[in-house]
């Protein structure tokens, strides 16, 4: 079982509507848990952390449930700029802080 | 924010060559540097850590004589994929951090390498 795991999609979903991804981690001593960006052919870049109580960040939104160990990132009024790979990141504190990905799901929106 | 740049963008070489990758933080001291490797359609993987001064930590499975990495400043670290094969095509890309602890929120990531191996 990969330690973090995604749904490699593609979701294609019309421009306007919410989308919503899920990633599961598999070992509970994950400390930090993130959501990173990346468009073709480019860098991975942080799109947000994800805390315990959940947060926001304009159109997005995270939420972290430890006790099933996954967590969601929710885009309400998708743009077609939001097209990209989207990566679940771990961070395992029991491994020198070592980040762990996901393989990404894709999400294409459409005009 | 930090800058993080990597040299060459983008390599082509033929098979047995050597090809070296520069990282460079060019506005901050980067304590860590990590390299990681991604293949189409897959997740970053890890291959090594490099402080300053030190030898890097590589990971399982990731051969260090044929992945050097040299940390010479807290502003350079370089990887030389040595004897390159086709194999070895993928994209490298590395990520300084501002701290030893290497949170992620202190992670910041180079534009990458795509490096094809005839």
């Amino acid at each position: 079982r990969k330690e973090v795991e995604q749904d490699p999609g593609p979701f294609n979903v019309p421009e306007g509507a919410t989308v919503a991804f899920n990633c599961t981690y598999s070992n509970s001593a994950s400390q930090s848990f993130f959501w990173y960006r990346q468009d073709c052919r480019k860098e991975p870049k942080l799109l947000m952390s994800v805390y315990s109580s959940g947060n926001e960040d304009g159109r997005f939104t995270a939420q972290l449930n430890r006790a099933s160990q996954y967590i969601s990132l929710l885009i309400r009024d998708s743009k077609l700029s939001d097209s990209a790979t989207y990566l679940c990141v771990v961070n395992r504190q029991d491994s020198n802080y070592q980040l762990i990905w996901g393989a990404g799901t894709k999400l294409i929106i459409k005009p | 924010g930090a800058v993080v740049s990597q040299h060459p963008s983008r390599v082509i070489c033929k098979s047995g060559t050597s090809v070296k990758i520069e990282c460079r933080s060019l506005d901050f001291q980067a304590t860590t540097m990590f390299w990681y490797r991604q293949f189409p359609k897959q997740s970053l993987m890890l291959m090594a850590t490099s402080n300053e001064g030190s030898k890097a930590t590589y990971e399982q499975g990731v051969e260090k004589d044929k992945f050097l990495i040299n940390h010479a400043s807290l502003t350079l670290s370089t990887l030389t994929v040595t004897s390159a094969h086709p194999e070895d095509s993928s994209f490298y890309i590395c990520s300084a951090s501002l701290s030893s602890r290497s949170r992620t929120d202190t992670q910041y990531f180079g534009p990458g390498t795509r490096l094809t191996v005839l």
